[in-house]
């Protein structure tokens, strides 16, 4: 069983600071995804992350993946209100070396953003 | 921009009934997955199905659970005989290729099963 550990569980700072979300395993995955969730409402992919030490940037929004794909890592600079919300990671398991879309999610990190 | 819709949103019913949770995939999507996420815990897959045919599923999807696609729009999820531990948040997913890789998946809502 491939498990994603996801820390911290719950993050509350000020507007302007920056924060750091990690995802972490034992486990190989062949790809990384990173979901917003808000209340009542299903995950919303945010990146996906493929290759071993890509970063990918999405407006204040940092996205790493493990050099040997086992982690990842989100960073948000100068947060805002607007980013408080769930944000899970899932990593896509292979079976075979196929991904069939069966991921494993993280448990979560609720960030609360004060004004 | 297109959708995957769940219904209904909010279904209760008593333990041993049979429920099914509904969902209207994206309509180019060939792929389709069920997920449920019990109150306080990690969000879980539970089965992915391609041409008719179950791809994977998980040790969760038991013989009480069935997947089906009636039609050509609607992808159902069926629990024949409801147990308590069965109330979670059960999300449909869809994808236009196979795999999570290059082809993300797009989730629904979610139906809220609560089991009494």
């Amino acid at each position: 069983t491939q498990l994603l550990e996801q820390s911290p569980q719950f993050l509350s700072i000020q507007e302007g600071e920056n924060l750091t979300v990690y995802c972490n395993s034992s486990s190989v995955f062949s790809s990384l995804q990173w979901y917003r969730q808000e209340p009542g409402e299903g995950p919303v992919l945010l990146v996906t992350v493929v290759t071993g030490g890509e970063v990918k940037k999405l407006k204040r929004l940092t996205f790493q993946f493990g050099d040997a794909r086992k982690d990842s890592s989100l960073h948000i600079t100068a947060a805002q209100p607007g980013d408080t919300g769930l944000y899970l990671c899932a990593g896509a398991v292979t079976a075979g070396g196929t991904s069939y879309g069966k991921l494993t999610f993280g448990q979560g990190t609720i960030l609360t953003v004060h004004p | 921009e297109p959708e995957v819709t769940q219904t209904p949103s909010h279904q209760v019913t008593q333990m041993g009934q049979e429920v099914i949770l509904r969902c209207v995939p994206i309509s180019n999507h060939l792929y389709f997955y069920w997920y449920r996420q019990i109150l306080g815990q990690k969000v879980e897959f539970l089965v992915s199905f391609y041409n008719n045919e179950i791809s994977e599923k998980s040790e969760i999807f038991d013989d009480q659970f069935s997947v089906e696609r009636p039609d050509g729009s609607n992808f159902t999820l069926k629990i024949r005989s409801t147990k308590l531990e069965d109330s979670a948040m059960y999300f449909c997913a869809s994808s236009v290729a196979q795999g999570a890789d290059n082809s993300p998946l797009h989730f629904g809502n979610g139906t809220r099963l609560t089991v009494t």
